[in-house]
């Protein structure tokens, strides 16, 4: 079956650093790839998406490429703030798109 | 405005009762879906549903009943059958392949 991996948080970062948080997944055919951010006591909310290989999902500041030669899609961020404090999941949704499935989540912490 | 709105927001349970989340939507999305998030863990499928009046299991069904009598409302039941109720349940719909989430409901069994 399908499956995604993230990186185990927490991840504690000053504020105006660099951040990755790898994924890397498991699929058969062309999945669409996705990453959604929880903030405290919330819902998911999209951050962004990509639908094919090579594709570069990008929103608020961060960034993510669909690489299908090694099945990752690391999210980036070139300077973190405080605001971006929460947990991240990464996400793949399956050719018949009936079928999201979710990576274990990371949560970032960022200081002042 | 469209979205999804589950309530409680918090939910409090005695062993051995059944308790229902409510999760209604008015975006007109034809799936509709329940996950189960534990503290520091993912999100797993408990039951989701393509279309009214039929459902399917997830990874994590066990312990839990829905039903889909209406395009916008796919409730969930924790039965007393499910041994580690407390967690946080998060229902979603999705049309295409654009997923929207409620804001969740949490659950504590006292």
């Amino acid at each position: 079956g399908n499956s995604v991996t993230q990186m185990e948080g927490p991840v504690t970062l000053s504020e105006e650093a660099f951040l990755t948080i790898n994924c890397t997944y498991t699929a058969t055919g062309y999945p669409s790839l996705f990453w959604y951010v929880q903030y405290p006591g919330e819902g998911l909310q999209l951050l962004l998406k990509a639908t094919k290989a090579d594709d570069k999902g990008s929103n608020k500041g961060f960034e993510a490429t669909y690489r299908k030669e090694t099945t990752s899609f690391h999210l980036e961020k070139g300077s973190v703030q405080v605001s971006d404090s929460a947990v991240y999941f990464c996400a793949l949704l399956n050719n018949a798109g009936n079928m999201l499935t979710f990576g274990g989540g990371t949560r970032l912490m960022v200081k002042p | 405005d469209g979205g999804i709105t589950q309530s409680p927001k918090y939910l409090f349970r005695k062993e051995g009762q059944n308790v229902t989340l409510s999760c209604e939507q008015n975006l007109n999305h034809d799936a509709m879906y329940w996950y189960r998030q534990d503290p520091g863990q993912g999100l797993r499928l408990i039951y989701y549903s393509q279309i009214v009046n039929d459902f399917q299991k997830g990874d994590i069904a066990e312990g839990y009943s829905v039903s889909r009598e209406k395009k916008e409302s796919f409730p969930l039941t924790v039965t007393s059958a499910q041994k580690n109720p407390t967690a946080f349940y998060l229902c979603a719909s999705s049309a295409g392949r654009g997923y929207t989430f409620g804001s969740g409901t949490r659950l504590t069994v006292v």
